[in-house]
């Protein structure tokens, strides 16, 4: 079973819009979740990270992390034609220094 | 700046030989890792280092190796190049909770 599961996409969205990505993980006692955005042709960068559950929210970004679900998500307010991208969800596994990524969610914002 | 680069950028070699990719970081971050990513796969992990002569498997190492003599690089060497290892690479350093990555290289194997 693979250990991040993320929706291919395409995901699309109307300019000004909020984009929604998704992730779950598999391992119950992960601690560090993250988000990379990756642009075509182009190496990921990090964007968010969060720890505990609940929101957390830097600009137009927001991170949501609910462990009891196993759940995480990355909310993007007033979308941009910049946003658009492939967003990649990663998950340290207990234990590891490790980072393990999902299959990334392919996001393109309709101007 | 400190920072983190990758050679070649991109390569093309053919089956059966024996191909070493460079990673090379300036940060003197302990934790490096080695990616492969393909179109449907996203990032998998090949190998891992956490320190000067550590090295550790990942979910995709056959056919690749990797050895930390310094700090500062960790060298991916393909022993016996497959077509099946026709991919993009990207090297990462991380210390704490950020990983930083590479430009990444692309190889071709025919």
């Amino acid at each position: 079973q693979k250990e991040v599961e993320q929706n291919s996409g395409p995901l699309s969205v109307p300019e000004g819009a909020i984009a929604s990505l998704n992730c779950t993980y598999s391992d119950r006692v992960s601690q560090s979740f993250f988000w990379y955005r990756q642009y075509s042709g182009k190496s990921p960068e990090l964007i968010m990270s969060i720890y505990s559950n609940g929101d957390k929210e830097d600009g137009r970004f927001t991170a949501q992390l609910n462990k009891a679900s196993q759940y995480v998500s990355l909310l993007i307010r007033d979308s941009q034609p910049s946003d658009s991208a492939t967003y990649l969800c990663a998950v340290n596994p207990s234990g590891d220094d490790k980072i393990i990524f999902g299959k990334g969610t392919r996001l393109h914002i309709l101007p | 700046d400190a920072e983190i680069t990758q050679s070649p950028r991109h390569k093309i070699t053919e089956t059966g030989r024996q191909v070493t990719l460079a990673c090379h970081q300036t940060w003197n971050h302990n934790n490096m890792f080695w990616y492969r990513q393909d179109l449907g796969h996203g990032l998998r992990l090949i190998h891992y280092s956490y320190g000067v002569h550590d090295t550790n498997k990942g979910e995709v190492s056959d056919g690749y190796s990797v050895s930390r003599s310094n700090t500062e690089d960790l060298p991916l060497t393909l022993e016996s190049a497959a077509s099946s290892q026709t991919s993009v690479y990207f090297c990462a350093s991380k210390h704490g909770t950020e990983a930083f990555f590479g430009q990444g290289t692309r190889l071709t194997v025919v």
